[in-house]
């Protein structure tokens, strides 16, 4: 157990809906980030937030978003969704910035159809 | 951005003989590289990193080995066992610049150990 939850583990929605996924860090840990892993992109960085502070994005779309709040824990929502939006979507955290010694929640699997 | 090539894709190697994973990587600023292992349906599992002062690092039967100024680095597990049958991911990270960005994965190794 990495100490990172993430809930749900499975969630199916149709396409055109607006999901949230939940990520829950390790305690003391300030930095989230959020992942998506598809067979055919792989493992890819989406989003980097700091103690409650946007730090960094990589390849996000602009229906994602995501936010941290006060507790440390961070949300991740995903709108207009469409079937290539079906992936694994894991959350890391870490004590500080910069990915090092990150963390992997169980991750939430998506699936739209 | 940091760009990272891993090879190979699949390695089938016997029980008991050695295996090893090779990873490049484009941004010279990038100076933190760890593994993850990730078993069929679950989370990856940090199992080794290792930062750009550092030439080569061990951990019982895995091992890292950083080359900076050919930009790659490798793993080797030896006397490999059933158990390290997985998908193994490298990455890098400009952990000093600013800190903020996130890893940039290598595409992953499948790694089957054959009894």
């Amino acid at each position: 157990d990495s100490g990172v939850t993430q809930t749900p583990k499975h969630l199916i929605t149709a396409t055109g809906q607006r999901v949230t996924l939940r990520c829950s860090p390790r305690s003391g840990d300030l930095s989230v980030y959020w992942y998506q892993q598809s067979l055919d992109q792989g493992l890819q960085f989406l989003i980097h937030y700091y103690n409650g502070e946007e730090r960094a994005k990589g390849n996000i779309l602009e229906r994602f978003s995501a936010q941290q709040f006060p507790d440390l824990h961070s949300e991740l929502n995903l709108s207009s969704l469409e079937l290539g939006d079906s992936a694994l979507y894991f959350c890391a955290s870490s004590v500080v910035q910069g990915g090092t010694e990150a963390f992997f929640g169980q991750g939430t699997r998506l699936t739209v159809v | 951005g940091e760009n990272v090539e891993q090879h190979p894709s699949t390695l089938s190697v016997q029980e008991g003989d050695s295996a090893v994973i090779k990873c490049t990587y484009s941004d010279s600023a990038s100076n933190y590289f760890p593994w993850y292992k990730q078993e069929l349906g679950k989370r990856p599992q940090l199992i080794i990193d290792i930062r750009s002062n550092v030439g080569e690092k061990k951990d019982q039967r895995i091992a890292v080995t950083l080359n900076k100024t050919a930009k790659h680095f490798s793993l080797h597990i030896t006397e490999t066992q059933p158990e390290d049958s997985a998908v193994y991911f490298c990455a890098a990270s400009p952990y000093l610049r600013g800190g903020a960005d996130g890893l940039t994965f290598g595409k992953g190794t499948h790694l089957i150990i054959q009894p």
